[in-house]
C-alpha cells in the first residue's frame, strides 16, 4: 500500500459524458501528479500540482482539467468523453518540490471505460 | 521524451539474480535515476533510486557507473512474483516542476 488513494477504482460511462476522478495523496505530501496509461501509449504525464498550484502540464487534453484543494486532495475532471479516453488514470504524490531525491508514490489507479 | 534506454524484454530463472541494464547518457549532474516496476495493471511500484553512489534496499541494488551514463538494477534472487515491467527513469526538473517521464521499460519474465 503506497498510501495514495484513488477513487473510483472502476468507472464505465458513455461518450459525451463527464467524470471526476479523485486522489488523496500520502499524508504530508504536497505534490500530486496525474498520469494516463492506455494500451498503446504507456504511462503519459498529464499534470503536476504542488500545494494547490499548477506546476507543469504534459500531454493533457483541453477537455481535461485538474485541481488541488486546500486539504491537498486532487481531482481530475474529464469531459466530453470519447472512446479513446478509456484508460487507467494514476495519481502519484511526493512530499516536496525540487530534484532532492524524494520518492514519488503511485496509487492503484482508476479504470475508466468509455462506451 | 524519456531520457533512458532499456532492452524491451529479459528472461531470468527463478532464484537467480536478475540484472536489468539502463542507459541514460544525457543525464545531468543533479538528476536522479529511479526504478519502478508495474505488475499487470497495478500502480507503478517504487523500487530504488540513486544519484551517484550505489544503493541497496530490501528489494534491490542499484549500480550506477562512475560517469553516470548507465545503471543496472539487480534483483538478487528473482521470484515468479518479480515478473513485471521495470522502468528506469531519470527524474527531470524543469520550470519549477519535477516529474517522472516513463519510457517503455523492460518486460522481465522470471521462469520456474
Amino acid at each position: 500500500d503506497s498510501g495514495v488513494t484513488q477513487t473510483p477504482k472502476h468507472l464505465i460511462t458513455a461518450t459525451g459524458q463527464r467524470v471526476t476522478l479523485r486522489c488523496s495523496p500520502r499524508s504530508g505530501d504536497l505534490s500530486v501528479y496525474w498520469y494516463q496509461q492506455s494500451l498503446d501509449q504507456g504511462l503519459q504525464f498529464l499534470i503536476h500540482y504542488y500545494n494547490g498550484e499548477e506546476r507543469a502540464k504534459g500531454n493533457i487534453l483541453e477537455r481535461f482539467s485538474a485541481q488541488q484543494f486546500p486539504d491537498l486532495h486532487s481531482e481530475l475532471n474529464l469531459s466530453s468523453l470519447e472512446l479513446g479516453d478509456s484508460a487507467l488514470y494514476f495519481c502519484a504524490s511526493s512530499v516536496a518540490l525540487g530534484n532532492s531525491g524524494n520518492t514519488i508514490y503511485f496509487g492503484e489507479g482508476s479504470w475508466l471505460t468509455v462506451v | 521524451d524519456a531520457k533512458t534506454t532499456q532492452p524491451p524484454s529479459m528472461d531470468c530463472a527463478e532464484g537467480r539474480a536478475a540484472n536489468l541494464p539502463c542507459n541514460h547518457s544525457t543525464i545531468s549532474g543533479n538528476e536522479y535515476v529511479y526504478w519502478y516496476r508495474q505488475i499487470h495493471s497495478q500502480g507503478p511500484q517504487y523500487i530504488i533510486h540513486g544519484l551517484k553512489n550505489n544503493e541497496t534496499n530490501e528489494m534491490a541494488s542499484l549500480i550506477i557507473t562512475e560517469d553516470r551514463k548507465s545503471s543496472t538494477l539487480i534483483l538478487p534472487h528473482a521470484t515468479l512474483r518479480d515478473t513485471a515491467v521495470y522502468y528506469c527513469i531519470v527524474r527531470v526538473e524543469e520550470g519549477g516542476s519535477e516529474k517522472l517521464v516513463f519510457g517503455k521499460g523492460t518486460k522481465l519474465t522470471v521462469n520456474p
